[in-house]
């Protein structure tokens, strides 16, 4: 099974501040295998990256993605309020399909 | 619009069999994989298991021995039974359906469409 480990787990940003959120596979994802979801509270996780940098559908362009390996990152340009939420990566690679643990983006 | 609802007891007894059923609107179920996902309160989530729409399963071995997925595809319909429940199986269900590329006809076993999701207590 394909461990997924997150960080940072909590991450406090101000709105129009860049970020950065990590997920570290502990052993490689073949052909980029990785998904993004974005989970608020009370919601079910909505998809938001695929194939380690492809944008969903209805998700603006200051997402991106990017990775290869067991390295993978979530770049988010500049923080609007409806931002803050839970980020979960997921491996799709092999099964068991595994999600990390999350990273919570809180407003700081 | 894809929809998926579940629906299901919200209240188990420990030892008793888990039942959902996850129903697709707007959609068919033919072509795609369906998943059921679980969250317990506070934590990541867990993948349980797929169903290919020719009844084909797969499941997470560390729920396997407990875990039944079945389908009924006139009724646009799969379920999930997990049995001998216990405390620790107090969480969120999700159905899901995986992402099928119709270009390559290949399915990825990333999850575009999302149930609302359902709390499940295991409790006497």
């Amino acid at each position: 099974e394909i461990v997924l480990t997150q960080s940072p787990g909590t991450l406090s940003l101000s709105p129009g501040e860049r970020c950065t959120l990590s997920c570290r596979a502990s052993q490689s994802i073949s052909s980029s295998y990785l998904a993004w979801y974005q989970q608020k509270p009370g919601q079910a996780p909505r998809l938001l990256i695929y194939g380690a940098s492809s944008r969903a559908t209805g998700f603006p362009d200051r997402f991106s993605g990017s990775g290869s390996g067991t390295d993978f990152s979530l770049t988010i340009s500049r923080l609007e309020p409806e931002d803050f939420a839970v980020y979960y990566c997921q491996q799709y690679g092999s099964s068991p399909y595994t999600f990390g643990q999350g990273t919570k983006l809180e407003i700081k | 619009q894809v929809r998926l609802q579940e629906s299901g007891p919200r209240l188990v007894k420990p030892s008793e069999t888990l039942s959902l059923t996850c129903t697709v609107s707007g959609g068919s179920i033919s072509s795609y994989f369906w998943s059921w996902i679980r969250q317990p309160p506070g934590k990541t989530l867990e993948w349980i298991g797929n169903i290919y729409y020719s009844g084909s399963t797969n499941y997470n071995p560390s729920l396997k021995s407990r875990v039944t997925i079945s389908l009924d595809t006139s009724k646009d319909q799969f379920s999930l039974k997990v049995s001998s429940v216990i405390a620790a199986d107090t969480a969120v269900y999700y159905c899901a359906r995986a992402y099928y590329d119709i270009w390559s006809g290949y399915s990825l076993h990333f999850f575009d469409y999302w149930g609302q999701g359902t709390l499940v207590t295991v409790s006497s």
